[in-house]
């Protein structure tokens, strides 16, 4: 599975959009690009994911480079509820297992 | 519809006993698979299920095991308990196999071993 890359941390201000961006320069054209999330020590929660296309849910946008190299996980109005630690995350088409990294630490700020 | 759910949610053991966790996946999901977080290793990947086969299963010793029922309901097992096996215990069930299958994960079983 391929390897991804986040920034450690970010804050954003409450209300405004949360960019979170992921570099996996390494996937293959089998590979989907997942977000969770995880709020301290509570189960890891699904957002969303993609193949090649843009994605869009009640939770948030996911958009994925042409080169599908990098991608950003769009909150569009975040609130003091989404702080967390947001994972990005390659997975095989034919793999189960998910390969978490070491996230992002995202605080929202009032 | 009712998500994942761990039993128990907490536990305490002491060092060499052994321990089961229990997990039923959302109905109608076939898959489940187990996790182990730890502060010092985050998030690691012990087995996955799908159809009562383990499918694959991560690095972790033979004192970890599970199994899967016919009603997708699984289990694990760790034997001989150690101090780093302090954790807390993800499970995550999917409707099927593959990439394009999100997994939801449940509130996880805390163990703790003095």
């Amino acid at each position: 599975d391929a390897k991804t890359t986040q920034p450690p941390s970010m804050d954003c201000a409450e209300g405004r959009a949360a960019n979170l961006p992921c570099n996996h320069s390494t996937i293959s054209g089998n590979e989907y690009v997942y977000w969770y999330r995880q709020i301290h020590s509570q189960g890891p929660q699904y957002i969303i994911h993609g193949l090649k296309n843009n994605e869009t849910n009640e939770m948030a946008s996911l958009i994925i480079t042409e080169d599908r190299k990098s991608s950003t996980l769009i909150l569009p109005h975040a609130t003091l509820r989404d702080t967390a630690v947001y994972y990005c995350i390659v997975r095989m088409d034919s793999s189960y297992k998910l390969i978490f990294g070491s996230g992002t630490r995202l605080l929202v700020r009032p | 519809k009712a998500g994942v759910t761990q039993t128990p949610r907490y536990l305490i053991k002491t060092r060499g006993q052994q321990v089961t966790l229990s997990c039923s996946p959302i109905s109608g999901h076939r898959s489940v698979s187990w996790y182990q977080q730890t502060p010092g290793q985050g998030l690691q990947f012990l087995f996955e299920y799908f159809s009562e086969t383990q499918r694959n299963k991560g690095n972790f010793p033979g004192r970890f095991s599970g199994r899967q029922f016919s009603n997708s309901r699984s289990e694990m097992n760790v034997s001989t308990l150690e101090l780093g096996d302090s954790a807390l215990y993800l499970c995550a069930s999917s409707l099927g196999p593959g990439g394009d299958y999100e997994q939801y994960f449940g509130p996880g079983t805390r163990l703790t071993v003095t």
